[in-house]
């Protein structure tokens, strides 16, 4: 079945490396890819999308890959500070609205 | 803040109660949605709506009621929940449920964090 899920559920770097979060997908047919952030008590948080016909997207310090092949997808964060400590999630678009979401990966960055 | 509302933010409750959560979004939405959020499990697709209609009912047990009297309010009425339907409960919307990308993605609300005793 259809199933987004991401390969390590913490993640702690030291401020200013870069980081990078991976997830892995299993619906082929899907077009669509968005990364979430989640600080503690607020909702998800849009971060960056990506369309199937791209395999790579930058925004301000992140960076989304995609690897059609293997079905994977990265988020990678350049300079990582302290306020991107968060949950980060991804989701595949499997069309009606209907958004599936991975586990999500504990970003902790260490002054 | 996202332009999208919940309330209460916390709310306890007993099995034998019925309350309801509240979302209100000011973003001109025309969709939108409720996911349920517990430890250690993915976001979960409730329910919904396109332009007060719903279009997606994700298996949910009859003690969540949603309701959708307009494109800005959504509403989930509880009654009879269970212990394990302790969960952040939140509130999406989005311009149209179809075609999301680009300017048309999920914006969500803060979430309501429901305890049942």
């Amino acid at each position: 079945g259809e199933s987004v899920g991401l390969h390590l559920p913490t993640l702690s770097v030291q401020e200013g490396d870069n980081s990078i979060i991976n997830c892995a997908y299993s619906n082929s047919a899907s077009d669509y890819f968005i990364w979430y952030k989640q600080e503690s008590g607020k909702g998800p948080q849009f971060i960056i999308d990506i369309r199937s016909n791209m395999d790579k997207r930058q925004g301000q310090r992140v960076t989304v890959l995609l690897n059609k092949t293997v079905k994977h997808l990265s988020l990678q964060i350049a300079a990582t500070q302290p306020g991107d400590s968060a949950v980060y999630f991804c989701a595949e678009n499997a069309g009606e609205g209907k958004l599936i979401f991975g586990q999500g990966t504990e970003l902790s960055v260490k002054p | 803040e996202t332009g999208v509302t919940q309330t209460p933010r916390h709310l306890v409750m007993g099995m034998t109660n019925k309350k309801s959560l509240k979302c209100e979004q000011h973003l001109g939405h025309n969709a939108m949605y409720w996911y349920k959020q517990s430890a250690k499990k993915p976001l979960e697709l409730m329910f919904v709506y396109n332009f007060k209609e719903q279009t997606e009912n994700n298996s949910v047990p009859s003690r969540f009621s949603p309701e959708c009297p307009n494109s800005s309010h959504l509403f989930l009425h509880l009654h009879t929940l269970q212990p394990e339907d302790s969960a952040l409960y939140l509130c999406a919307s989005s311009l149209d449920r179809d075609g999301l990308s680009g300017a048309n993605v999920l914006t969500f609300g803060a979430g309501s964090r429901l305890t049942v005793l």
